[in-house]
């Protein structure tokens, strides 16, 4: 049974840090591995799509990385803007979408 | 991509009442999951609902208590039945549309 953790579980840094959140899973047999974000009351945003023969994607400020071999993938967020403030999960599919806990991000101005 | 509504919103309810939401998707779709977003708490899936089978469910959850209709390729609900204060949660449906997972603005629920 796949499980999915997230750390940490909150984050607060001030604007302009770039930062890092880790994603981690138990079963390497995935399909893809998505991020998204959520913010307050509201559904979830795709941000990044890794398929599971990649090892990385990119768009504009975030990028995310993908270790299918040790279970691991992270979101680099470069220089952070309060805009950015919400909850990141991470998504790990095969026939359904395994989610994490949630990185609860807040950028301090 | 995919464009997904659902309806209502939001909804406060009596406890023994049912609701039923409703799912609509832009595009064709084979596969549509509802998740439960408990306060607080990650998304939990409930079922999947393929169009002309019955839908799948998650350990822990049962048809009794959350039965699902998919009549089309574009549509689909999942009713909360016999709600208590428990099931106070976001109910958020989802597809799968190519390589890309999808979700809807979610119907929050407030059961009294």
């Amino acid at each position: 049974k796949q499980e999915v953790t997230q750390i940490p579980a909150a984050l607060s840094v001030p604007e302009g840090e770039n930062l890092v959140l880790n994603c981690s899973f138990t079963d390497s047999a995935i399909y893809n591995l998505q991020w998204f974000r959520q913010d307050p009351g509201k559904g979830l945003t795709s941000l990044l799509l890794i398929q599971s023969s990649q090892r990385e994607q990119t768009s504009g400020r975030l990028n995310a990385s993908l270790d299918k071999s040790s279970g691991r993938s992270t979101l680099y967020i470069a220089a952070s803007q309060p805009g950015d403030s919400a909850t990141y999960l991470c998504g790990t599919s095969y026939d359904k979408v395994i989610f994490g806990p949630g990185t609860s991000l807040s950028v301090i101005p | 991509s995919a464009v997904i509504s659902q309806k209502p919103s939001r909804d406060i309810c009596q406890r023994g009442t049912s609701l039923t939401i409703q799912c609509q998707v832009d595009s064709q779709v084979t596969m549509m999951f509802w998740y439960r977003q408990q306060p607080g708490q990650s998304l939990t899936l409930i079922a999947t609902a393929n169009q002309g089978s019955e839908a799948t469910y998650e350990s822990g959850f049962v048809i009794d208590k959350f039965p699902i209709s998919r009549p089309n390729l574009t549509f689909s609900t999942l009713t909360v039945s016999n709600m208590s204060p428990e099931d106070s949660s976001i109910y958020l449906c989802s597809v799968r549309y190519g390589d890309t997972q999808y979700f809807g603005p979610g119907t929050r629920l407030t059961v009294l």
